[in-house]
């Protein structure tokens, strides 16, 4: 079956490290999406691809780098620049940008120790 | 610049009651509206979508919006609530341009047995 796919599932970061959240779609979608989810703020716009090697910033870049070396992949890096990362990290892709829902993977869960 | 708002944060419902969740939206020109739901600890399943025609539109799970222009809403109803509809639910809006999907902060409805 066609979908999207985070992991890990759970990822605990000590201070000062980087991290790599991986996403993977077998949806050949064209547009991929990083969403980060904060209990009561909903979901902010990290970065957003629409195609191969072409990213743009979303609404709270700061901290995070991505990449979209193919079709498939937009791994999320968390650096050690990112103060207050612990949150529910979510990855989505669509069609195209317009009038196309979102399908959404699970999730992954990142804490810093 | 465009922006979702969910008025209402927490909403209580007995089984069996009927459903209106609110949402209001920014967008300058006409919008691709939808909502989401999610499941704890899961990624976001996508409900129904409007993008035009018309105003009422039917989703899955016995979910129907309809769209307002005038009132720049899109409001999310259900004549009768299932125990298995208590989630948190997201309403988004999009549109024509190269922007990714704005997300509200989200309603979590609760269904009292």
């Amino acid at each position: 079956d066609g979908g999207i796919t985070q992991s890990p599932k759970y990822l605990f970061r000590k201070e000062g490290q980087n991290v790599t959240l991986s996403c993977e779609q077998n949806l050949n979608h064209d547009a991929m999406y990083w969403y980060r989810q904060d209990p009561g703020q909903g979901l902010r716009l990290i970065y957003y691809s629409q195609i191969v090697n072409d990213f743009q910033k979303g609404d709270i870049a700061e901290g995070y780098s991505v990449s979209r070396e193919k079709k498939e992949s937009f791994p999320l890096t968390v650096t050690s620049a990112q103060k207050n990362p612990t949150a529910f990290y979510l990855c989505a892709s669509s069609e195209g940008t317009g009038p196309f829902g979102y399908t959404f993977g699970s999730g992954t869960r990142l804490t810093v120790v | 610049a465009q922006s979702v708002t969910q008025p209402d944060i927490h909403i209580t419902v007995s089984e069996g009651a009927s459903l209106e969740l609110r949402c209001n939206y920014s967008y300058g020109a006409t919008p691709y509206l939808f909502w989401y739901v999610q499941s704890p600890g899961q990624g976001l399943q996508l409900l129904l979508k409007y993008f035009s025609g018309d105003t009422l539109v039917q989703g899955i799970k016995g979910f129907e919006a309809e769209f307002k222009r005038s009132q720049s809403s899109f409001n999310l109803r259900k004549p009768s609530v299932h125990w298995s509809d208590a989630a948190e639910y997201f309403c988004a809006v999009g549109g024509t341009g190269r922007r990714a999907l704005t997300f509200g902060s989200g309603t979590r409805l609760q269904v009292q047995p």
